[in-house]
């Protein structure tokens, strides 16, 4: 079965603080594929990154960084010096190579308080 | 980029009346269009995956006859909610996929989201 968790219901800091997003899925298949998606107030989804599964280098770009540990089936997601606009859901998702359906985590609700 | 133009962005109706949300692909063909329900402060759940020309394939759970999918061309996926009711209001959200090279190397293009409100 395919599965994604996202522990953290919540997570509230204070601006300029680093947070991290975790996310842990599950899958028998060798070939899948990850995403992080944000979703502010409005409502759309922004994409963020796709990672495949035989990819783990890590990704950095701007205060964005990513984490990917096939050992841990953990694909977490970094923001440092979070910022007030940083505030929204984030959701992590996993497509395997047998189906296009996203299977989505239940979602982070991050505040970044000024 | 690839865009997916959702419409409406809000609709209120009343109970026991039918509502149409349109989601067109305006730069490339949208060969499966995906449709989801988000209840407020709850994830994305996958309603129904449609292929250009086909029936849509419905979730385990999800009502066929009262979630109509349309996906009679490449560019186009409806959805139709019938006889709404109060327990239908929620976030109605698209996510379409192309065919190789069209601007999707990522994978999924989502539209902007239908924000329903049945009275």
């Amino acid at each position: 079965a395919q599965k994604v968790t996202q522990a953290q219901t919540e997570i509230s800091v204070v601006e300029k603080e680093d947070v991290t997003l975790d996310c842990v899925y599950e899958t028998r298949d060798t070939t899948y594929y990850l995403f992080w998606y944000k979703q502010p107030p409005s409502g759309e989804l922004v994409f963020l990154i796709r990672r495949n599964s035989f990819d783990e280098q890590n990704e950095i770009s701007g205060r964005y960084s990513w984490n990917f540990q096939k050992s841990t089936s953990s694909f977490n997601f970094t923001i440092t010096a979070s910022q007030v606009v940083d505030s929204a859901v984030y959701f992590c998702a996993l497509r395997t190579d047998s189906s296009y359906k996203l299977i989505f985590g239940s979602g982070t609700r991050l505040l970044v308080r000024p | 980029g690839a865009v997916v133009s959702q419409h409406p962005s809000r609709v209120i109706c009343k109970s026991g009346t039918s509502v149409k949300i349109e989601c067109r692909s305006l730069d490339f063909q949208a060969t499966t269009m995906f449709w989801y329900r988000q209840f407020p402060k709850q994830s994305l759940m996958l309603m129904a995956t449609s292929n250009e020309g086909s029936k849509a394939t419905y979730e385990q759970g999800v009502e066929k006859d009262k979630f109509l999918i349309n996906h009679a061309s490449l560019t186009l996926s409806t959805l139709t909610v019938t006889s709404a009711h109060p327990e239908d209001s929620s976030f109605y959200i698209c996510s379409a996929r192309g065919t190789l090279g069209q601007g999707l190397s990522y994978g999924y293009t989502f539209g902007s989201g239908t924000r329903l409100t049945v009275v």
